[in-house]
This record gives C-alpha cells, structure tokens and sequence, in this order.
C-alpha cells in the first residue's frame, strides 16, 4: 500500500495549457515537500507546505496543502517544454519519521 | 558549494557479487539517506544516518547495509546481489535529521545494474 497516492501516473498536455497533479494520503503528514526529477539527474526541491490550507507560488506553479495535512496539489499555468519531468511529493508523518516518496507524476509538454 | 556527490556514476555487477557506492553530502550537512529508485516501485527508503548513528531504517533485507563515516561521508553495501537490485541508488543529504521539513539535496545517483 502506497502513503502517498500521486495522480494522474502520466500526463501529456500542449504548450500553453493549464494543468494540476495531486498527491493524496488517508494519514495527516507534518509537511509535504514537491521535488522535480529530470532524467539523469537527482530530484530537486520545488518546496516545503507545512501549515494546513498553505498555499505557495513559485512562478508559473501554485502548491497547496489541505486543510487535513493529507493532501498536496501542484497546478502549473500556461505549461511550457521546460517543465517535462517527474514530479515527485514526499513527507514526513512526524519529525522523527523517515521521508516518504510518492511513485511521481511523468509530465511531458509537447512544443 | 558543491553538491551532493555519488560515486560511481554506473556500476555493471553479476548475481552473487557485492558492491559498495559511496555519498559525499554538501558540505556542513549532517544527514545523510540513501534511496533505491525503480521504474515499478518509485524512490524507496533505505536508511538514514545521522552523525554515524543510523537514525532510520526502511523495509530492506539485511543484505542492504550502510555506514557514516565521521567526516559526514557515506557508503552503502549491498551483498549476495539479485537481479531485482537494478536501480538508480540515490543519495541525498540535509543540515539535520531528515524527518519533519528538512529539505533533502539530492546527488545524480549511480545507476546499478545486474546481469
């Protein structure tokens, strides 16, 4: 059984669209991280919600993190090829706890 | 700063071997985890140390082991290797211990792959 749930698995869109990733659990996590992947590359950090209902900007993506501290989603506006990649979300249930994965989201933008 | 270094980049092993991969964690930084990531599976927990003391184990056999060295470096060991150990092995480390809202930095992985 998965902690954490990410969907869609694949998401192919156009350049120029909008779009939204989830990433969901039935446990309450003290944090949720987002990373991006690229291929042959370690993920990277995108950032760290902590507070339940927190919302986060990062240029052209919006993160937010439920109410609950159960669930995470990412939105991108106006996708460009830049963004092709695996995007990841992981947390920690407590403070002592060990770092969870999600299996990712594959986005690929078509030029 | 340098980041987060992985050594080798690309390992072919056979059944039965042994192979060791070592993490060289950003400067300053503490913690160091490793993680096994497959295309079914995703990025898998393997272990956390922290200060040479593991702090966190995930659910391996015991033929994955790991170490810390005082210097913050870290190596981990895998034994009697099956064919279903071909993955990326990834390390990643923090100024602290993992858990909670440590960001983890990762390295680019050494990619194992078993024939």
């Amino acid at each position: 059984t998965q902690l954490l749930e990410q969907s869609p698995q694949f998401l192919s869109i156009q350049e120029g669209e909008n779009l939204t990733v989830y990433c969901n659990s039935s446990s309450v996590f003290s944090s949720l991280q987002w990373y991006r992947q690229e291929p042959g590359e370690g993920p990277v950090l995108l950032v760290t919600v902590v507070t339940g209902g927190e919302v986060k900007k990062l240029k052209r993506l919006t993160f937010q993190f439920g109410d609950a501290r159960k669930d995470s989603s990412l939105h991108i506006t106006a996708a460009q090829p830049g963004d092709t990649g695996l995007y990841l979300c992981a947390g920690a249930r407590n403070r002592d706890d060990k770092i969870i994965f999600g299996k990712g989201t594959r986005l690929h933008i078509l030029p | 700063k340098a980041g987060v270094t992985q050594t080798p980049r690309y390992l072919i092993k056979t059944r039965g071997q042994q192979v060791t991969l070592s993490c060289s964690p950003i400067s300053g930084h503490r913690s160091v985890s490793w993680y096994q990531q497959t295309p079914g599976q995703g990025l898998q927990f393997l272990f956390e140390y922290f200060s040479e003391t593991q702090r966190n184990k995930g659910n391996f056999p015991g033929r994955f082991s790991g170490r810390q060295f005082s210097n913050s470096r870290s190596e981990m060991n895998v034994s009697t290797l099956e064919l279903g150990d071909s993955a990326l092995y990834l390390c990643a480390s923090s100024p602290g211990h993992s858990g909670g809202n440590q960001p983890q930095h990762f390295g680019d992985g050494t990619r194992l792959s078993i024939l």
